[in-house]
């Protein structure tokens, strides 16, 4: 079955501090990771996906398939970047994706 | 294009009526997405269509619920006889062929009283 698990439901830095918000996946084939975010009163959007190994706004996810996680990275974080982070996956053969719990990100000033 | 577009903002309904969401995606996105999001929840995957067709709905979804594409652009969520655990923000994404990338609307927030 597949399953997204993002351990943290608040994760609070100061600005300035390096961030990691953190998502395992289960899944038996060959998965597509993806981030998204929702910030405060916007839709939910896009932020990144592994296939294109792309840093957005200084955010970068490398895919582990041997621990099965697809952390989200940012060596900086700004207080912009206060907002809910969903991890999200899909499966080969399928267009469904499944989302995680979210994590709340707070960057104190 | 202004983007997804779902339609009513906000319901309120009794216990046991039955009630109906439209969603209009981004024009040209073949695919579109109905997912439920509940308070410190992620959004749950409810179904999804390719053009007209639905091609996977969720085993969790109970019979109440029902979705059309009709014409492969906007989609219709019934739900009938309405339960107080309905309550959530119905949330409707479009997809063009590009993998990966969802495009939400700004959801329906469903309250039964």
């Amino acid at each position: 079955a597949q399953r997204v698990t993002q351990p943290e439901k608040l994760l609070s830095v100061f600005k300035g501090a390096p961030v990691e918000l953190k998502c395992n996946y289960s899944y038996s084939g060959s998965p597509e990771l993806f981030w998204y975010v929702q910030y405060s009163r916007q839709r939910l959007q896009l932020l990144l996906r592994h296939i294109s190994r792309e840093s957005i706004k200084g955010f970068t996810a490398d895919l582990n398939k041997g621990e099965t996680s697809f952390h989200l990275k940012k060596p900086f974080a700004q207080e912009e970047d206060s907002a809910m982070y969903y991890c999200a996956l899909s499966g080969s053969g399928t267009y469904k994706y499944i989302f995680g719990t979210g994590t709340r990100l707070k960057v104190l000033a | 294009d202004t983007g997804v577009s779902q339609d009513p903002r906000h319901k309120i309904t009794k216990r046991g009526q039955n009630v109906t969401f439209r969603c209009d995606p981004i024009s040209e996105h073949n695919r579109l997405y109905w997912y439920r999001q509940t308070l410190g929840q992620g959004p749950e995957f409810l179904t999804y269509f390719q053009n007209e067709a639905q091609l996977e709905k969720s085993r969790l979804l109970s019979d109440r619920f029902s979705a059309e594409r009709p014409k492969g652009s906007f989609s219709t969520l019934e739900i009938q006889r309405t339960e107080q655990g309905d309550s959530a923000m119905y949330l409707c994404a479009s997809s063009p062929v590009d993998r990966g990338k969802l495009f939400f609307g700004s959801g329906t927030q469903l309250s039964v009283l």
